[in-house]
């Protein structure tokens, strides 16, 4: 079994706060690392697609950056919006086609 | 919009029943997905489908079967389920291709097993 790793476990923030989190995996046959958000009671949504070492993506106040040789992906939203709350979740796709997840990074953002 | 629908939402079954959980996408996307979510272990791969009448097996396949007759469906069968199987059970589905590889998730079983 793949380690793919998130910290931290859980975050609380005001609205407002900029926050980071990070998903770390194995550096060897990697394929592609997928971010999606998973909102209660909702299905988990893709984010970021990442397949190139070096690849920054950013949607609206959401950004990600990718380091396949060193094993690390960064997940930054800027200025914390209650709807951001919810569980980030990454992916690690091998080049067979099997996904790894983390357990999570659950966002708690204070009004 | 991807559309992957699951056909139901809450189940209760008994020990040792055969169950069925079939899963549904409308994308025509190679590749398909089982996952069970449990609370501290995040989500883990039962079993995954690259094409049709293929399978492999993901992380925890014991206890578990699955069935892609046709490329649209993923089933997913608990032959004689046991109560250490209550669970959420997500079924996912995407492209093969590098760029387009991200999961379409449904909208989740949770199988309670008594």
């Amino acid at each position: 079994i793949l380690n793919v790793e998130q910290s931290p476990q859980s975050l609380h923030v005001q609205e407002g706060d900029s926050t980071n989190f990070t998903c770390s995996f194995p550096s060897s046959n990697f394929y592609a690392l997928h971010w999606y958000r998973w909102e209660t009671a909702k299905s988990p949504e893709a984010l970021f697609v990442m397949t190139l070492n070096g690849d920054e993506k950013k949607k609206g106040r959401i950004s990600a950056t990718l380091n396949t040789k060193e094993g690390y992906s960064y997940l930054y939203i800027k200025g914390s919006q209650p709807e951001d709350s919810a569980t980030y979740l990454c992916a690690f796709i091998t080049n067979a086609g099997k996904s790894t997840f983390g357990d999570g990074t659950t966002l708690t953002v204070k009004p | 919009d991807v559309k992957v629908t699951q056909s139901s939402r809450y189940l209760v079954k008994r020990t040792g029943e055969k169950v069925f959980l079939e899963c549904v996408q409308d994308m025509d996307h190679e590749n398909m997905f089982w996952y069970r979510q449990d609370p501290g272990l995040g989500l883990r791969l039962i079993y995954f489908s690259y094409d049709v009448k293929m399978k492999e097996k993901g992380d925890i396949p014991e206890g578990y079967s699955v069935s892609r007759e046709k490329k649209e469906r993923f089933s997913l069968i608990l032959e004689s389920a046991s109560t250490n199987q209550t669970s959420m059970y997500l079924c996912a589905s995407g492209y093969g291709t590098a760029e387009n590889t991200e999961a379409f998730f449904g909208q989740g079983t949770r199988l309670t097993v008594v």
